[in-house]
């Protein structure tokens, strides 16, 4: 389990912060998912990025493959971006996923 | 609908009993991932599939745990003689699973919530 390590657990924030939760992993993976989960609802894929980085709307990700760590920022945080974000990695055949614990994210108005 | 279903959504089972979890893929996709979140944790990789070829079992915490793929598209985890400690939500993803980057992204399906008393 500690293969996968996720930083803060918790966060708050208000409302308009920005907002970044990190990612550090041990073992060699061929790329690194970033998912978001509501209390009680399903999981949705953010992003995958195996370098560099993306960017969707308000998010963005970033990995650094030597560091073998990673990033997710969102910015102009709103309450409805208070979910769980989970990091996972895939094992270097894309197979087998390695998740860390989550950092529950809370945005106050 | 366009998206991974599982079924049942809610299970309560009797400690000793069997169960069996379904798993509807996308149409299409490779790939597909059987996992297990506990309360409050991250998921746990249970076992991953190829079309029809369990090509990864090494999650799977025990012998009474049984995934299968036949055709290599529905999906069915199968736990045998359940016990308490088998209380989790069991989430299966799928993905196209063949070429780097986005396809490799994994959709998720919304879960079984199994109670073991």
């Amino acid at each position: 389990k500690n293969e996968v390590e996720q930083s803060p657990q918790n966060l708050t924030a208000q409302e308009g912060e920005f907002i970044t939760i990190n990612c550090s992993y041990s073992v060699g993976i061929s790329a690194l998912h970033w998912l978001q989960q509501h209390p009680g609802g399903g999981i949705v894929s953010l992003f995958m990025l195996s370098s560099g980085k993306k960017k969707h709307g308000r998010l963005i990700a970033t990995i650094n493959i030597q560091e073998k760590h990673s990033s997710l920022h969102i910015t102009a945080s709103h309450p409805r971006d208070s979910a769980v974000y989970i990091c996972a990695v895939l094992s270097t055949n894309a197979g087998k996923s390695t998740f860390g614990d989550g950092t529950t994210l809370t945005v106050k108005p | 609908g366009a998206g991974v279903s599982q079924s049942p959504r809610y299970k309560v089972a009797k400690r000793g009993q069997d169960v069996a979890l379904r798993c509807d893929p996308i149409s299409g996709h490779v790939s597909l991932f059987w996992y297990q979140q506990a309360l409050g944790q991250g998921p746990e990789f249970l076992t991953y599939f190829q079309n029809e070829a369990q090509l990864d079992k090494s999650g799977l915490p025990s012998d009474r745990f049984f995934a299968e793929r036949p055709e290599g598209s529905v999906s069915t985890l199968k736990i045998q003689r359940t016990q308490q400690e088998d209380s989790a939500v069991y989430l299966c993803a799928s993905s196209l699973g063949l070429r780097r980057g986005r396809d490799w992204t994994q959709y998720f399906g919304p879960g079984t919530r199994l109670l073991v008393l």
